[in-house]
């Protein structure tokens, strides 16, 4: 299994106030996405990186921000959080020659409640 | 437009049956990537396949078994002599030319005892 990690795995909050989220690697794989999970959809891209400090916006990308100082490391933020971002939350990373065509590996998922 | 359409919602069945998972996508692409994941009741996602468009060659791995179509567009997933842990949600799912990958709905698999 791939060494994902994801931080908080669950998480309540009010709308207004600020989130973040966090993934995890011990693979050292070059590219990291950010997925949701809404009920009757597949996964919806949020936003990815392929490398330090390097990201790029996904198809639902509104309302979320992301960083990426580390490697092994990429946040998700939401600046304010509202009740349309209640979700489950997915980190993946891909394998680790690099190409944007690797399967993708997902982590355990964040459950996040906006009342 | 690149899409993943998976019809059947949910499928029922009894346990040592066999049942297929339909999977039919759009894309205009000539070099594509189709998957498919098992997401159990306990929420993770599991790679079970990936598949590239030049590659036709049906694939087995024990009871599993996927069969890619390009003429239909199709990647339809056979499980053979079904088990309750088979019991799980299964997304398809095709990388576009931008290197993002579409999600089918997911079809939920009931297998009962």
């Amino acid at each position: 299994d791939a060494g994902i990690t994801q931080s908080p795995r669950h998480k309540v909050t009010e709308t207004g106030t600020p989130v973040t989220l966090r993934c995890h690697q011990t693979e050292n794989h070059r590219y990291m996405y950010w997925y949701r999970q809404d009920p009757g959809h597949g996964l919806r891209l949020i936003h990815y990186s392929y490398g330090v400090k390097d990201t790029d916006k996904g198809e639902v990308s509104d309302g979320y921000s992301v960083s990426r100082s580390k490697t092994e490391d990429f946040l998700l933020t939401l600046e304010s959080a509202t009740s349309s971002q209640t979700s489950v939350y997915f980190c993946a990373i891909s394998e680790s020659d690099g190409s944007k065509t690797d399967t993708q590996y997902f982590g355990p998922g964040t459950r996040l409640t906006v009342l | 437009a690149q899409k993943v359409t998976q019809a059947q919602t949910e499928i029922s069945v009894v346990e040592k049956e066999d049942v297929t998972l339909d999977c039919v996508y759009e894309t205009r692409d000539t070099t594509y990537y189709l998957f498919w994941y098992k997401q159990p009741p306990s929420g993770e996602l599991v790679f079970l396949i990936r598949r590239n468009s030049f590659d036709e060659q049906n694939e087995i791995s024990g009871r599993y078994s996927w069969n890619f179509q390009k003429s239909t567009s199709s990647f339809n997933f056979t499980i053979t002599a079904s088990q309750v842990v088979d019991s799980a949600v299964y997304f398809c799912a095709l990388m576009d030319s931008n290197y993002q990958l579409i999600w089918g709905a997911g079809t939920k698999l009931i297998i009962k005892p």
